[in-house]
């Protein structure tokens, strides 16, 4: 059984340059999160896809961050224009929808430093 | 606005003993709560949840119970093994499907 993959796991940049993250949900899995983490806090949602359609965005979300699942399958999160305070680590989860409870499951996450 | 608080942020226990954890919320809108551990450089790994219309829910080791009118759940572990060391965090949303809130976590350290 084959979790949910992310990739790269750190990302070291310079403030101001673009980065890219990968996420790879569990196959049958047709809901796909975005969090973010810092130390000491929990992981705080950014952003939800079901199928192909982004359904919710956080306010957290700014206009430097853009997230697609343009067929519905692997996610991508960018975030342009990299600032000091995006060093975080940010983490995809994945879960099944349909009737009852389904639990989301996270990947390893990518870890983000900002020089 | 933190609508999913657990208050402590460390719980030491001896081996064979029960850990218990506490959580607490404040948006009654809430239906489904989740437990997750997190060991470093790894992402949260599921533990158990429950829904609103239970008041338990077991598996295995793994109790959690949640009191609706207190606004309030814990997880009980039992017992304590040393693997169970790690960062346990409680979240919560509306909707199975929705976003999770999360509380800051409990570091738990099992000792021998």
């Amino acid at each position: 059984d084959t979790g949910v993959s992310q990739d790269p796991r750190h990302k070291i940049t310079k403030r101001g340059q673009n980065v890219t993250f990968r996420c790879d949900p569990i196959s049958e899995h047709n809901r796909l999160y975005w969090y973010r983490q810092t130390l000491g806090q929990g992981p705080e949602f950014l952003t939800y896809f079901q199928n192909e359609a982004q359904l919710e965005k956080s306010r957290l979300l700014s206009d430097r961050f853009s997230a697609e699942r343009p067929k519905g399958s692997f996610s991508t999160l960018e975030i342009q224009r990299t600032e000091q305070g995006d060093s975080a680590m940010y983490l995809c989860a994945s879960s099944l929808g349909g009737q009852g409870s389904q639990p989301q499951h996270f990947g390893d996450g990518t870890r983000l430093s900002i020089l | 606005d933190q609508q999913v608080k657990q208050n402590s942020p460390s719980l030491s226990v001896q081996e064979g003993r029960i850990s218990i954890l506490n959580c607490d919320y404040t948006n009654s809108m809430f239906d489904y709560f989740l437990w997750y551990k997190k060991y470093p450089a790894e992402g949260p790994t599921f533990l158990i949840s429950i829904s609103s219309i239970k008041d338990k829910n077991e598996d295995g080791r793994f109790t959690v119970f949640l009191n609706k009118s207190a606004k309030h759940l814990s997880l009980h572990i039992v017992p304590s093994q040393p693997g169970d060391s790690a960062v346990y965090f409680c979240a919560a949303s509306v909707s199975s499907w929705g976003k999770l809130q999360f509380g800051a976590g409990t570091q738990v350290v099992v000792t021998p």
